[in-house]
């Protein structure tokens, strides 16, 4: 059974658009991760929530946000995607220190 | 500035043979490692972790060793597979950090039957 849900697992947007892309969780972890992965590239940790703390990571491009309602669901908001966001994008939970991974969304700006 | 590093993009092994996946790191602060096995279109997925206080921590096929004063850790995987034909991320994380992982760019392992 998922654990950790991600929707959709693809997602076409057009370019400047916004776009959210959604996170479930059934785990009852207290945390939550939002990475970004390229091609060929490390997956890149964009920001967490620890509870209802946000944590944005420094490098983090302003045209990201991330809204956590519950501790089920976590939301990713790109608010006017450009072509250099199309990647994967991963969701991940974690109570200590192994993170569960959803099956990402793939990102498409067209 | 790549905090931790998986200098081969790709490795080819035999089935049957011992696969060797390597990740080097740059902090010091880092105490506690994982592997994650990860298939086309699909999220990673744990594999096996060691924590700083152990230099080597086995689990079946898969043994991961820890050299800290090298910063460096690997993989073993024995017997390979075709299965386990897949791409491996190295992780890192703080302990203190709630488990925020900083990942290597990843190894892709091809096990030829």
């Amino acid at each position: 059974d998922a654990m950790v849900i991600q929707n959709p697992r693809y997602q076409v947007t057009q370019f400047g658009k916004p776009v959210t892309l959604s996170c479930s969780q059934t785990l009852n972890h207290n945390v939550m991760y939002w990475y970004q992965q390229k091609s060929s590239q490390a997956p890149k940790l964009l920001f967490h929530y620890y509870d209802k703390d946000f944590n944005n990571e420094a490098d983090t491009p302003d045209n990201f946000q991330s809204r956590r309602p519950n501790t089920s669901f976590c939301f990713l908001d790109i608010r006017s995607p450009g072509l250099g966001d199309a990647a994967m994008y991963l969701c991940a939970t974690s109570r200590v220190f192994e993170a569960f991974f959803g099956q990402g969304t793939r990102l498409t700006v067209v | 500035d790549q905090q931790v590093k998986q200098n081969s993009p790709s490795l080819s092994v035999q089935e049957g043979r011992i696969s060797i996946l390597n990740c080097d790191y740059t902090n010091s602060m880092f105490d506690y490692f994982l592997w994650y096995k990860k298939y086309p279109a699909e999220g990673p997925t744990f594999l096996i972790s060691i924590s700083s206080i152990k230099d080597k921590n086995e689990d079946g096929r898969f043994t991961v060793f820890l050299n800290k004063s090298a910063k460096h850790l690997s993989l073993h995987i024995v017997p390979s597979q075709p299965g386990d034909s897949a791409v491996y991320f190295c992780a890192a994380t703080r302990s203190s950090n709630t488990g925020k992982l900083i990942f290597g760019q990843g190894t892709t392992l091809q096990v030829k039957p």
